[in-house]
């Protein structure tokens, strides 16, 4: 267990709907990051917080969007989605000193089906 | 932009072989991570690797990096069923991870 959690384990929804998929970090750490993996896309990087502001954008889509609370949990928002956007979405957390990249710690991931 | 690269991609072994997993990427970073997945689960770290030359070890696997040939290698040792599992290398680079294609070692008895 690596402290990081999410919610839900599963998700299933429908074309054109919007979800909305959570993370809580291991205890002290103050970076997020949002991870989609997919069976032709591989594990892509999405979008990274620390302490609450966005630091470094991936191949995210303009209908995605993120952001971390002050109590440092995150929330990922996914709208309009397409049956493409179905994968497992995971959370990971770090200490992130700002002066290279620490470990991330993976959380136990979103499985979203778009049906 | 960023790119690594895993090969092979799969992996058959029996119990008790050696083999070794490779892991190219294209530009130059101090610090690379193997992690494991098993199939459905999330990724659990293996190693961090934090300059040229660095090794680690953990029962049955060792990785080292070459950061001059930008080269990491993830070597089995007498492999056992435990270790049938999904295997990826991933470089640090401006807070986000770039990830390989993983590779997936499946060891029969």
């Amino acid at each position: 267990d690596s402290g990081v959690t999410q919610t839900p384990k599963h998700l299933i929804t429908a074309t054109g709907q919007r979800v909305t998929l959570r993370c809580s970090p291991r205890s002290g750490d103050l970076s997020v990051y949002w991870y989609q993996q997919s069976l032709d896309q591989g594990l892509q990087f999405l979008i990274q917080y620390y302490n609450g502001e966005e630091r470094a954008k991936g191949n995210i889509l303009e209908r995605f969007s993120a952001q971390q609370f002050p109590d440092l949990h995150s929330e990922l928002n996914l709208s309009s989605l397409e049956l493409g956007d179905s994968a497992l979405y995971f959370c990971a957390s770090s200490e992130w000193s700002g002066l290279s990249t620490d470990t991330q710690y993976f959380g136990p991931g979103t499985r979203l089906t778009v049906l | 932009e960023l790119k690594v690269e895993q090969n092979p991609l799969f992996l058959s072994m029996q119990e008790g072989k050696n083999y070794t997993i490779y892991c190219n990427y294209s530009t130059t970073s101090d610090r690379l991570y193997w992690y494991r997945q098993d199939p459905g689960k999330s990724l659990e770290s293996l190693f961090v690797l934090l300059s040229n030359g660095a090794v680690k070890q953990e029962g049955r696997l060792m990785a080292s990096l070459d950061t001059k040939a930008r080269l990491s290698t993830l070597h089995i040792t007498a492999a056992v069923h435990d270790l049938s599992a999904t295997y990826f290398c991933a470089v640090g680079g401006a807070q986000k991870l770039v990830f390989g294609q993983g590779t997936r070692l499946t060891i029969n008895p």
